[in-house]
C-alpha cells in the first residue's frame, strides 16, 4: 500500500464547475501538506502549501487537511480551461523529511 | 531568468550507453533533489543533497550516481542505461523549511 494514495482520474468537468480533488494516506507523522500542480510537459509547481490541519484559501483555490481522518482536499471554484493539468498532493512529516507524492489527478476543464 | 534548469530537455540514447543530466538553480537554495517520475504521473524521490552533502540516497541502483560541484548546481550520471529508465527526471531545490521547486524535466527515453 502506497503511504499516499490519489485517485488518477482523469476528472473531466465542465467550465464554471466546482472541482474537488482529495488525497488519503497512511503516516500519521505527516504534518506538511502541499498541492502541485502540473501542466503538460512541464514541472510541477506549487498551489497551495499548509501546516498541520485546517483550511487555507487562495483565490479560487481552497486546501483542506483533515488530520484525524489523515484525508487532504483540493477544492477550486469556478473552474476554467486554463486549470486543466494534473494536480499531485504532496506531504512530509518534517521541515526536513521527505516529499512524498500522490499519483496525481488528471484533471479536464471543457469550455 | 529561470529558477531551476535542467539540460538536455529531451534525451534519446541506446541501451548500454552512459549519460548524464544537469541542473542548476538560482533560487540560493541549500538543498537539491533529483526525482523520477513514470509514465504514470508517479514522482518519486531519488536523491537529495544539502550544501553538497548527499542526505537522501533512495533505493536506486548504483548505476546512477549524483554530483553536487557547488550548491547551486546537481547533476546526475546514469551508466548503463536500460530500457526502464526511460522517464522523465526532475530537478529541484528548497530551503530545508520549505516546499520545493521543480525544473521543467529531462525527458530520457532509452531505445
Amino acid at each position: 500500500q502506497k503511504e499516499v494514495e490519489q485517485d488518477p482520474g482523469p476528472l473531466s468537468v465542465p467550465e464554471g464547475a466546482i472541482v474537488s480533488l482529495n488525497c488519503t494516506y497512511s503516516n500519521s507523522a505527516f504534518q506538511y501538506f502541499m498541492w502541485y500542480r502540473q501542466y503538460s510537459r512541464k514541472g510541477p509547481e506549487l498551489l497551495m502549501y499548509t501546516y498541520s490541519s485546517g483550511n487555507k484559501e487562495d483565490g479560487r483555490f481552497t486546501a483542506q487537511v483533515d488530520k484525524s481522518s489523515k484525508y487532504i482536499s483540493l477544492f477550486i471554484r469556478d473552474s476554467q480551461p486554463s486549470d486543466s493539468a494534473t494536480y499531485l498532493c504532496a506531504m512530509k512529516g518534517n521541515q526536513g523529511g521527505k516529499l512524498i507524492f500522490g499519483q496525481g489527478t488528471e484533471l479536464s476543464v471543457k469550455p | 531568468d529561470t529558477a531551476v534548469s535542467q539540460t538536455p530537455k529531451y534525451l534519446v540514447t541506446q541501451m548500454g550507453n552512459d549519460k548524464s543530466i544537469k541542473c542548476e538553480q538560482n533560487l540560493g537554495h541549500d538543498t537539491m533533489y533529483w526525482y523520477k517520475q513514470d509514465s504514470k504521473k508517479f514522482l518519486k524521490i531519488m536523491f537529495s543533497y544539502n550544501n553538497k552533502e548527499l542526505i537522501i540516497n533512495e533505493t536506486v541502483p548504483n548505476r546512477f550516481s549524483p554530483k553536487s560541484p557547488d550548491k547551486a548546481h546537481l547533476n546526475l550520471h546514469i551508466n548503463s542505461l536500460e530500457l526502464g529508465d526511460s522517464a522523465v527526471y526532475f530537478c529541484a531545490s528548497s530551503r530545508a523549511d520549505s516546499p520545493l521547486h521543480f525544473g521543467n524535466g529531462t525527458r530520457l527515453t532509452v531505445t
